[in-house]
């Protein structure tokens, strides 16, 4: 079975760090591009950082910017998203989700997504 | 930044009904336009991608049509099932952007 799960979220402080991680199963990992996308409480849905199949090329939303840093390791069918600097506008559930293709950002179609973990940033 | 725009932004309709969900970007995105439905505590789900190709698994009466600005989401015959929020999504240019959702509801 395709599946991706989320682990790591939590209730933190502003300016404290959190590292997210995906597991990926049921699907070549290092043949696909993967995300980041959050939805905060009531909003919709807004992509956060992307990353292709081997770590080449990588983009951010500009909320997030050198702030976050996306990253993946093939060899253990993982994402993750390191989180820095954290702020109460980044309270959000963060999903994980499946390129359909191996170059974004910013790529195709997320065809799979995990179902997400919540971050909550309050003091 | 490539600004998606959906409308309506909530509509409530029977089942049976045909409806249709229009999304609009700022600038030409060519095909690159792609749907998701999202249910309240579950996954989102891959319905339509590249404009108008319907996703393996998703039923028929959901098509996609449109491309460069101006597209379009139609469920032909809505099911209990159907009910839920749906966004569009642009992967022409980073970073990737989401309409604001439309959410569906039971008349």
């Amino acid at each position: 079975e395709v599946q991706l799960v989320e682990s790591g979220g939590g209730l933190v402080q502003p300016g404290r760090s959190l590292r997210l991680s995906c597991a990926a199963s049921g699907f070549t990992f290092d043949d696909y591009a993967m995300h980041w996308v959050r939805q905060a409480p009531g909003k919709g849905l807004e992509w956060v950082s992307g990353i292709s199949w081997n770590s080449g090329n990588i983009g951010y939303a500009d909320s997030v910017k050198g702030r976050f840093t996306i990253s993946r390791d093939n060899a253990k069918n993982s994402l993750y998203l390191q989180m820095n600097s954290l702020k109460v506008e980044d309270t959000a559930l963060y999903y994980c989700a499946k390129d359909t293709g191996i170059a974004a950002p910013p790529g195709d179609a997320f065809d799979i997504w995990g179902q997400g973990t919540m971050v909550t940033v309050s003091s | 930044d490539i600004q998606m725009t959906q409308s309506p932004s909530s509509l409530s309709a029977s089942v049976g009904d045909r409806v249709t969900i229009t999304c609009r970007a700022s600038q030409s995105i060519s095909s690159y336009l792609h749907w998701h439905q999202h249910k309240p505590g579950k996954a989102p789900k891959l319905l339509i991608y590249a404009a108008s190709s319907l996703q393996g698994g998703v039923p028929s009466r959901f098509s996609g049509r449109g491309s460069g600005t101006d597209f379009t989401l139609t469920i032909s015959s809505l099911q209990p099932e159907d009910f839920a929020t749906y966004y569009c999504q642009q992967s022409y240019s980073t970073p990737i952007t989401f309409g604001q959702g439309t959410k569906l509801e039971i008349k």
